[in-house]
């Protein structure tokens, strides 16, 4: 059981260089989520969906685009990167079922560190 | 103003302490109230969640819910050096509501 499996786990990127960072999950989750993680500052939502085709933005979605063709599948991706945005990127899922609040549990995967140059 | 604060501490308490963590928030709407846990170069994971006001025990952990005061807490009793962990609270306004909102997180530290 895999859970969530975040893809690449560490990258350095130069200024200006673009990439995608990949989150699969295989829960038939519903909700997926893409957060970074600074010293002190704690998790931070970049973007989110809450279905395959949906995706909106979170608190701090500038300089992101993310994509959800696949249910299973919530790729963030970096146009241009900037240093700003070096950072741990934590991409998570949950359930969007209602239990009764048994349902608010999200998934988190293993994390990506990426460093801007 | 942030919707949920967190002192990030760090905490260092010795072994066997009782350990009190603490968030504020100020969006009214907040109904369900999590605590994860997350271990040094590792995603979080969920420690418990309550629904609205109350407590909810869980081995040596208790979480408490204050609406009025808008305030939640986590005890850990007979803390263990296994505990050394960030803890971060998180909120949510439903149960199905699609945004989680984390606080900055405290790091603990437990002395053997």
């Amino acid at each position: 059981n895999a859970g969530v499996t975040q893809t690449p786990k560490f990258r350095v990127l130069k200024t200006g260089q673009s990439m995608t960072l990949l989150c699969a999950q295989d829960m038939n989750h519903e909700y997926m989520y893409w957060y970074r993680q600074d010293p002190g500052m704690g998790l931070r939502l970049i973007h989110y969906s809450v279905g395959e085709g949906t995706t909106a933005k979170g608190e701090v979605p500038d300089g992101y685009n993310v994509s959800r063709l696949k249910k299973q599948n919530f790729l963030l991706g970096l146009e241009s990167a900037a240093p700003s945005q070096t950072s741990v990127y934590f991409c998570a899922s949950r359930t969007g079922t209602d239990y009764g609040g048994m349902n608010t549990e999200a998934f988190f995967g293993q994390g990506t560190r990426l460093t801007v140059v | 103003q942030k919707e949920v604060e967190q002192d990030p501490g760090p905490l260092s308490v010795p072994e066997g302490a009782i350990v009190s963590l603490n968030c504020t928030y100020s969006n009214s709407a907040f109904q369900y109230f999590m605590w994860y846990r997350q271990y040094s170069r590792k995603g979080p994971e969920l420690l418990m969640y309550t629904y609205s006001s109350g407590n909810k025990e869980d081995g040596r952990f208790t979480a408490q819910v204050d609406k009025s005061s808008k305030y939640i807490s986590l005890f850990i009793r007979d803390s263990q050096p296994s505990d050394s962990a960030t803890y971060l609270c998180a909120m949510s306004a439903g149960s199905s509501a699609s945004k989680i909102i984390f606080g900055s997180g405290t790091r603990l530290s437990i002395r053997p």
